[in-house]
């Protein structure tokens, strides 16, 4: 059962776009939304992250959007630079107590900002 | 200073052998954590563990078992290795599970089973 869904499984964007990646979860449970960023052959490295009392956070040219009605949330990624090629892994986490406090990851977007 | 450290980086071995993975963390953190990631570049979490309480994904067979000698260390070994164990493990920590704090993650372990 994935209970997080992410897409789309790849994006190429033009350098100076803007790169939007979709999360959707079942778990009405979750609480807590953060975004992984992967260089090929590094670990993941938490980019950004947000709960459910706001509807958007934002770190330079980072936003995250969070709609709990719909459950779903979504990485922005503004004026999309090469340096941004990587796999971005969205994922969710419910409160703390047993297996609901781990994190759950969608199956990750490789991101290409083309020159 | 490497925060969360893992050996070897890449791991080739025969199907049936038996394999271990050392992590360390210098962080002080009180959880660490055991990924796989599969050829499709899904993260799926295997253990998370504190000195209190080892969590088990039950998805996990039981050839695959944590070992944690001290607080800053969480090893993983792997009994009678199959094709389908090929993959990069991950170690992760972090402060705790309560406040779902940052995880840091290693490099990672690619290991092949031939």
């Amino acid at each position: 059962q994935q209970q997080v869904k992410q897409s789309p499984q790849s994006l190429i964007v033009q350098k100076g776009g803007i790169s939007i990646i979709n999360c959707a979860y079942e778990n009405t449970a979750f609480d807590y939304f953060p975004w992984y960023q992967q260089f090929p052959g590094k670990g993941p490295a938490l980019l950004i992250a947000i709960r459910p009392d706001v509807s958007e956070k934002k770190e330079g040219r980072f936003t995250i959007s969070f709609n709990k009605s719909a459950k779903q949330f979504s990485l922005h990624i503004m004026d999309s630079q090469p340096g941004d090629s990587a796999t971005y892994f969205c994922a969710a986490s419910g409160p703390y107590g047993g297996s609901q406090g781990n994190l759950i990851f969608g199956k990750g977007t490789k991101l290409s900002v083309k020159p | 200073d490497t925060a969360v450290s893992q050996t070897p980086k890449y791991l080739v071995t025969q199907m049936g052998n038996d394999k271990s993975i050392k992590c360390e963390q210098n962080l002080g953190h009180d959880t660490m954590y055991w990924y796989k990631q599969d050829s499709k570049k899904f993260l799926k979490i295997m253990f998370s563990y504190n000195n209190k309480e080892l969590i088990i994904n039950e998805t996990v067979p039981n050839r695959f078992s944590p070992k944690s000698p001290d607080k800053a260390h969480l090893n993983l070994h792997i009994n009678s290795l199959e094709l389908g164990d090929s993959a990069v493990y991950f170690c992760a920590s972090s402060q705790n599970t309560g406040l779902q704090e940052t995880q840091y993650f290693g490099p990672g372990t690619r290991l092949l089973v031939l």
